[in-house]
């Protein structure tokens, strides 16, 4: 089976821009989630998305959105970029989300730099 | 930022010794999820567990669901170069794939 594929793996944005990020999660997952991953916070959790509904968000700002389309890939939108948003951002699927349904998988991420 | 806190920060080891690693919280999790992380990599699934006081081995690695369910640890024995990384713990609550991480554990082991 795939992996859970992300693209683009780096990019670099100015302050100002907005950037686009893509996942495919691995095939028969549903469940699609995106992290943000920086020295200074760690790995924190932006939002969830299954069957191309958010199910839940972390304590991000709305210039950080989400959707998630019907064959279950997802996209993750910033909209204009701050120099902090410079981080790994990190895709996930899985099955469904219940208990016993398997677990989480990453994909390698999509690294953004902004200057 | 982090809820979890994760010990210890940094852990620089012989080859075939053993490496103990911890998390804990001031809340209680449902899930306790081991990943290890490499450069330019993302986090790859170690462990999972589901039960208060359970404990699982997957090859050298053992980990442990505190029965608090406020903590738990993840063991390797007889450590290899390739054992190097960052490895995380991670609790969730519910259902759903909200995960909070500790901040890491980053092993270097010297041949």
């Amino acid at each position: 089976k795939a992996g859970v594929t992300q693209t683009p793996r780096y990019l670099i944005k100015t302050r100002g821009q907005q950037v686009t990020l893509s996942c495919s999660p691995i095939s028969g997952h549903r469940s699609v989630s995106w992290y943000q991953q920086t020295p200074g916070q760690g790995l924190q959790f932006l939002f969830e998305y299954f069957s191309e509904t958010q199910r839940n968000k972390g304590n991000f700002p709305g210039r950080f959105s989400g959707r998630q389309f019907s064959n279950s890939r997802s996209e993750m939108n910033v909209s204009t970029l701050e120099l902090g948003d410079s981080a790994l951002y990190l895709c996930a699927s899985r099955h469904s989300g219940g208990q016993n349904t398997g677990e989480l998988f990453f994909g390698e991420g999509s690294r953004l730099t902004v200057l | 930022g982090q809820q979890l806190n994760q010990s210890p920060q940094s852990m620089f080891i012989q080859e075939g010794e053993d490496v103990s690693m911890n998390c804990t919280s001031s809340s209680i999790f449902n899930t306790w999820l081991w990943y290890k992380q490499e450069p330019g990599e993302g986090p790859v699934l170690l462990i999972a567990l589901y039960k208060a006081g359970e404990l699982t081995s997957n090859g050298r690695l053992t980990a442990q669901f505190g029965i608090t369910r406020k903590d738990s640890f993840l063991n390797i024995s007889a450590s290899i170069p390739s054992d190097v990384g960052i490895y995380f713990c991670a609790g969730r609550r519910n259902a759903g794939n909200m995960l909070t991480f500790g901040g890491g554990t980053r092993l270097m082991v010297k041949p």
